[in-house]
């Protein structure tokens, strides 16, 4: 088992441009959560797919786009780039749990370190 | 809400005991924790439901106080392999987790 996998691992864009992050789940896994996360700061959370819909969304601008194919990986698109956008951005998959809230353990990705010039 | 973590810091010698405790000001279904050591991804620890099923590995104790909406994360004999930064997310009725900032750990020989 892969765990999960992430694409590219560096990026350097300027300003004004678009990214494209890729990730894959861990194996039977149905649901994928992005984080972004600064230095010496927790992740925060970006959004979240299951089904391929956006189920979930942090307080991110719309500048900020997902989709989840049928084979349960994840793209994020980030359109218009800002210097505050240099992160890393943490993918992690889990399986969905019955009931409200996330009942099952997340396993993250190695991320990708997106650096904006 | 973010969550709140203290302390920010600690520093132990190799075997000695710490708890970290994670705070929220809002109702609580979940508690999340994760250890990240620099440069690599989170890795789970621990999870802690509301109505008391844990899940997690067996070396590691935390509790979760649904009434104060606080969790401690409990590290006994302390390991060189323990130092990092550990985080708490925290989670309510939906399927966001909210992590803390995070308390970071060294562990010296």
């Amino acid at each position: 088992d892969a765990g999960v996998t992430q694409s590219p691992t560096h990026l350097i864009k300027t300003r004004g441009q678009q990214v494209t992050l890729r990730c894959s789940p861990k194996s039977g896994h149905d649901t994928v959560s992005w984080y972004q996360q600064a230095l010496g700061q927790g992740p925060q959370f970006i959004f979240q797919y299951y089904e391929e819909e956006e189920r979930q969304r942090g307080n991110f601008p719309d500048r900020f786009s997902g989709h989840q194919f049928p084979n349960y990986s994840s793209e994020l698109n980030v359109n218009a780039l800002l210097l505050g956008d240099s992160a890393l951005y943490l993918c992690a998959s889990s399986l969905k749990g019955r009931g409200g809230g996330p009942r099952n353990e997340q396993f993250f990705g190695p991320g990708t370190r997106l650096t904006v010039l | 809400q973010q969550p709140v973590q203290s302390p920010q810091a600690v520093i132990l010698r190799e075997g000695e005991d710490a708890v970290i405790n994670c705070s929220s000001s809002k109702a609580l279904y979940s508690v999340h924790w994760y250890r990240q050591k620099h440069g690599e991804a989170p890795v789970f620890l621990m999870i802690l439901l509301k109505g008391g099923e844990q899940k997690g590995h067996e070396k590691i104790s935390a509790s979760f106080n649904e009434k104060k909406q606080q969790s401690s994360l409990y590290l006994t004999a302390s390991q060189l392999s323990y130092s990092g930064t550990y985080f708490c997310g925290t989670a309510g009725g939906d399927d966001k987790i909210i992590f803390g900032k995070g308390t970071r750990l060294h562990i010296l020989p």
